[in-house]
């Protein structure tokens, strides 16, 4: 149990369009998803944590307005980057918290965004 | 400021000997320290964690070892295995506002060769 889906597993989108990225706990419902962010040889930085029904607290230093996260129900959850730009090009992680789990999280496969 | 010191970034290894990657941490709030292997362009997995009420722990190849005073922590791969190369993240993990915030090390390139 406990799988996270994401999707797509990879786009390319022309800069200054908008790009959404799904993330959906498959067989349990998850109070909280986390979104991070992950470039080349590095490790995955908190871009933001998203309660169901809230508004999500995005980390020091990400732009509220350009990655637009909302989190519908206990089981989707959804990253829109909007007017994308070649370093918006990463690879974006959500993470999911099972209700009522104390400790560990499921991650997704990921998406690779690439901007042109 | 990294919270969560991670080395070596990378390492090379013989089939069947011992991967050991470390890792050390200054919060003292801190109270779940997980382990993730993750496979190029995938997510990561979760493989084995700890709390710091125990020194070691061992699920099969692996083992986590803890030494809360020096707040530190390894991870060992027993026998490596060329299917064992990946990158791992050792992370630390503390409640906040009802959930886990967890930090993430810089990462450890492991490559097993036969």
């Amino acid at each position: 149990g406990a799988v996270v889906s994401q999707h797509p597993s990879w786009v390319i989108c022309k800069s200054g369009t908008s790009v959404k990225i799904e993330c959906r706990s498959l067989d349990f419902q998850a109070t909280t998803m986390f979104w991070y962010r992950q470039f080349p040889k590095q490790s995955l930085m908190l871009m933001a944590t998203s309660n169901e029904g809230s508004k999500a607290t995005y980390e020091q230093g990400v732009e509220k307005d350009k990655f637009l996260i909302n989190h519908a129900s206990l089981t989707l959850s959804t990253l829109t980057v909007t007017s994308a730009h070649p370093e918006d090009s990463s690879f974006y992680i959500c993470s999911a918290r099972k209700v009522g789990a104390a400790y560990g999280y499921t991650f997704g496969s990921g998406t690779r965004l690439t901007v042109v | 400021q990294q919270q969560v010191k991670q080395s070596p970034q990378s390492l090379i290894v013989q089939k069947g000997g011992i991967s050991i990657i470390n890792c050390a941490y200054e919060n003292t709030a801190f109270d779940y320290f997980p382990w993730y292997q993750q496979f190029p362009g995938k997510g990561p997995a979760l493989l084995i964690a700890i709390r710091p009420d125990v020194s070691e722990k061992k699920e099969g190849r692996f083992t986590i070892s803890f030494n809360k005073s020096a707040k530190q922590f390894s991870l060992h791969i027993m026998d490596s295995q060329p299917g064992d190369s990946a990158t791992y993240f050792c992370a630390a993990a503390q409640n906040s506002g009802g959930y886990q915030k967890v930090t993430f090390g810089i990462g450890t390139k492991l490559q097993v060769i036969p």
